[in-house]
C-alpha cells in the first residue's frame, strides 16, 4: 500500500486556470506538508499543517491554499495559475512526536507544468 | 531557521566511500540533523538522522561534531544505484511542528 500518494502525477494546464492536487496518507501521521521543488531541484517547504490546523505558511503567493479536511488529506488548490507556478509539488507527512525527532515520508510528486 | 549549506555536486566511482558535508552554523539546540536521498522523478526518502556523535544504520553512517555546526553523511562502498540527490535537513517537530530548512542538495554520480 502506497504510504503518501498523490493525483495527479502530471497536470498540464493554461495561464488563469485554477487546479487542485489531492494528497493522501494512510501512515496515521498528524503532520502534513506541501513543498514545491523548482527545475534547479532547490526544495521548498510551503505550508505545514497538523492536526488540520495550519502550522507553516511559507512565503507564499496567496493564490495557493491549502485545505486539510482531515488528519489524512492535505490538498493544495492554485488560482489563477502562472508561468512561474510550474514545478514539481510534493506532499509529506510525518508522525507528531513528544520530542523533536522526526522522519519526513514524500509522496511522488506532482508535475505541473502551466503553459 | 537554520540555513545549511552543501557541495552542489561529488563524484565517485563504484565501491569507494563517500562523505557528504552540510554545514549549518544556526543549528538550534532542538534541531535534529536528517538526509534523504532523492532519485529522478520520486520524492526524497529517509536515508539517516542524528542530534550529536555518530549514528549508524543499514545504509549509513552520519558523523556529527561536538559544536553540532555541520554534519557528515558516509556511504559506504557506493554502487551505481546510489546516483541520486542527497538533502541535509536541520530542524524539528517542535511546537511550530515541522520548521525545517532543506539544503540545497548534492548531486552524487557514481561512476563504474
Amino acid at each position: 500500500d502506497t504510504a503518501v500518494s498523490q493525483t495527479p502525477k502530471y497536470l498540464v494546464t493554461q495561464m488563469g486556470n485554477d487546479k487542485s492536487i489531492k494528497c493522501e496518507q494512510n501512515l496515521g501521521h498528524d503532520t502534513m506538508y506541501w513543498y514545491k521543488q523548482d527545475s534547479k531541484k532547490f526544495l521548498k517547504i510551503m505550508f505545514s499543517y497538523n492536526n488540520k490546523e495550519l502550522i507553516i505558511n511559507e512565503t507564499v503567493p496567496n493564490r495557493f491554499s491549502p485545505k486539510s479536511p482531515d488528519k489524512a488529506h492535505l490538498n493544495l488548490h492554485i488560482n489563477s495559475l502562472e508561468l512561474g507556478d510550474s514545478a514539481v509539488y510534493f506532499c509529506a507527512s510525518s508522525p507528531a512526536s513528544a520530542g523533536y525527532k522526526y522522519e519526513q515520508y514524500f509522496g511522488p510528486g506532482t508535475r505541473l507544468t502551466v503553459t | 531557521l537554520a540555513k545549511t549549506t552543501q557541495p552542489i555536486s561529488m563524484d565517485s566511482y563504484e565501491g569507494q566511500e563517500v562523505n557528504i558535508t552540510c554545514s549549518h552554523n544556526n543549528i538550534a539546540t532542538n534541531d535534529y540533523i536528517t538526509w534523504y536521498q532523492q532519485f529522478p522523478s520520486q520524492g526524497p526518502r529517509f536515508i539517516i538522522q542524528g542530534y550529536k556523535t555518530k549514528v549508524t544504520n543499514e545504509v549509513a553512517s552520519l558523523f556529527i561534531p561536538a559544536d553540532r555546526k555541520s554534519s557528515t553523511l558516509s556511504l559506504p562502498r557506493v554502487s551505481l544505484s546510489d546516483t541520486a540527490v542527497y538533502y541535509c535537513l536541520v530542524g524539528g517537530h517542535n511546537t511550530n511542528a515541522g520548521k525545517s530548512t532543506f539544503g540545497d542538495g548534492t548531486t552524487l554520480t557514481v561512476k563504474p
